[in-house]
């Protein structure tokens, strides 16, 4: 079974330019997340999918930072303009979704280092 | 909210030898699942060992096994014989019922040296 993919694995860009990272789920999973993990914190919800809906994104700067999840598949973060601060390790994750499901852990991918300089 | 702590920044251990991380959790729910994470320098997240909130016998996988005490909102892992492998950062997660979502949250983790 092929896992949760990411790419890029390390970005550099300059404050206030944009970026965009993709994420392509296990094959099956409704769910999907995005986290942020600054250096030496735990990862940090920026936004949950439920298929192609949004389950949570209360903790997203929407000034700044939008995601999509076009037909329910694979997924888009994009920053733009990026700021100093957004430096860090961009997670995805996803996992099955069913009402009778039992221990659905995430499974997460790689990763993407941002350094925004 | 829910919140989840992790006490210890930094633990070390001897290789063989047995060592325990400490998290603990707050929320008002019964139903829940909790689960610890391994983080190696690859950042390739792993799930460890998962536990039902539900079921009172602690899980165990292998070397690792935990110490759910449901009052006292705690679930701290032990790795035992503990192999250079096992160096890491180690997070614990909760996850509430389905009905309330599907968010994971995480600690802030615990980073684990093993000496040989």
């Amino acid at each position: 079974e092929a896992g949760v993919a990411q790419s890029p694995r390390y970005k550099i860009i300059e404050k206030r330019q944009s970026v965009a990272f993709w994420c392509n789920p296990i094959s099956g999973h409704a769910t999907l997340y995005w986290y942020q993990q600054i250096l030496g914190q735990g990862p940090k919800l920026l936004i949950q999918f439920q298929n192609n809906g949004v389950v949570d994104d209360s903790q997203l700067p929407k000034d700044r930072f939008s995601a999509e999840r076009l037909k329910g598949v694979d997924s888009t973060l994009k920053i733009q303009p990026a700021k100093l601060e957004d430096s860090a390790v961009y997670l995805c994750a996803s996992s099955l979704f069913e009402i009778t499901a039992m221990n659905t852990e995430a499974f997460f991918g790689q990763g993407t280092r941002l350094t925004v300089v | 909210a829910q919140t989840v702590t992790q006490s210890q920044p930094e633990m070390s251990v001897q290789e063989a030898e047995t060592v325990t991380l400490s998290c603990t959790y707050d929320t008002s729910e019964s139903d829940y699942y909790l689960f610890w994470y391994k983080q190696p320098p690859s950042r390739q997240m792993i799930l460890v060992i998962r536990q039902e909130a539900y079921k009172q016998q602690n899980a165990t996988e292998n070397r690792f096994s935990v110490n759910f005490q449901k009052a006292a909102k705690s679930f701290s892992l032990k790795i035992s014989d503990s192999q250079l492998g096992d160096a890491a950062m180690y997070f614990c997660a909760y996850r509430p019922p389905i009905k309330r979502g599907q968010n994971f949250v995480f600690g802030p983790g615990t980073r684990l040296s093993v000496l040989p």
